[in-house]
């Protein structure tokens, strides 16, 4: 199994609501992120997990809270959002050096973000 | 800090003909490089990397790629181009902690193919 899976794969979502993305990878791989990427832009980063950890919070604002709930899952809570907010989130996951000393990527196909 | 430039915004080529995308990078020591493709609306998928060795590499799809680090290039070659390439290409570059990496995208390629 060579994937990483994103649900949903399109949220719509009201200012005041509270919604999850969720991601999970059946690779062993122990580090997982959360990239967003607004239309005809790059992915940016936003955070990353390494062994269940909190390693990287790119500056992102408090209204999304990650969660590592385990090796293979990772959830990205939403809360109060704003219309500005509205993209495609990416999740991806990497091996460790014990196992690739590369640190390639392998992402999901997204979650694509409409906030109104 | 790392950074990636991808001079060409969009570039149109012809079924059959080659290809040549151009990725220049700035990185304090040995960089790890990649360069990925995305297709509308999905997720990127890696054509190939560098972190040593061989400064040819290839990878799928038929793409390779040249590390030449006297120029900071890593530009990505295909020698025929076929109709089904056509999407957005990003360089990426990064550090690898050993447990996790730090990718820095490039601004992107988007390639059009006529038939």
């Amino acid at each position: 199994d060579t994937e990483v899976t994103q649900t949903p794969k399109h949220l719509v979502m009201g200012m005041t609501n509270k919604k999850s993305l969720k991601c999970e990878q059946h690779m062993g791989h122990r580090a997982m992120y959360w990239y967003k990427q607004k239309a005809k832009k790059p992915p940016e980063l936003m955070f990353v997990y390494s062994y269940e950890k909190l390693s990287i919070n790119e500056s992102v604002p408090s209204r999304f809270s990650p969660e590592c709930p385990n090796s293979s899952l990772l959830n990205l809570h939403l809360h109060a959002l704003q219309p500005e907010d509205s993209a495609l989130y990416l999740c991806a996951s990497s091996q460790d050096a014990a196992a690739s000393n590369t640190g390639e990527l392998f992402f999901g196909e997204g979650s694509r973000l409409t906030v109104l | 800090a790392q950074s990636v430039t991808q001079p060409d915004i969009h570039i149109t080529v012809s079924e059959g003909a080659s290809l040549e995308l151009r990725c220049n990078y700035s990185y304090g020591a040995t960089p790890y490089l990649f360069w990925y493709v995305q297709s509308p609306g999905q997720g990127l998928q890696l054509l190939l990397k560098y972190f040593s060795g061989d400064t040819l590499v290839q990878g799928i799809k038929g793409f390779e790629a040249e590390f030449k680090r006297s120029q900071s290039s890593f530009n990505l070659r295909k020698p025929s181009v076929h109709w089904s390439d056509a999407a957005e290409y990003f360089c990426a570059v990064g550090p690898f902690t050993g447990t996790a990496s730090k990718l820095t995208f490039g601004t992107g390629t988007r390639l059009q193919v006529t038939l």
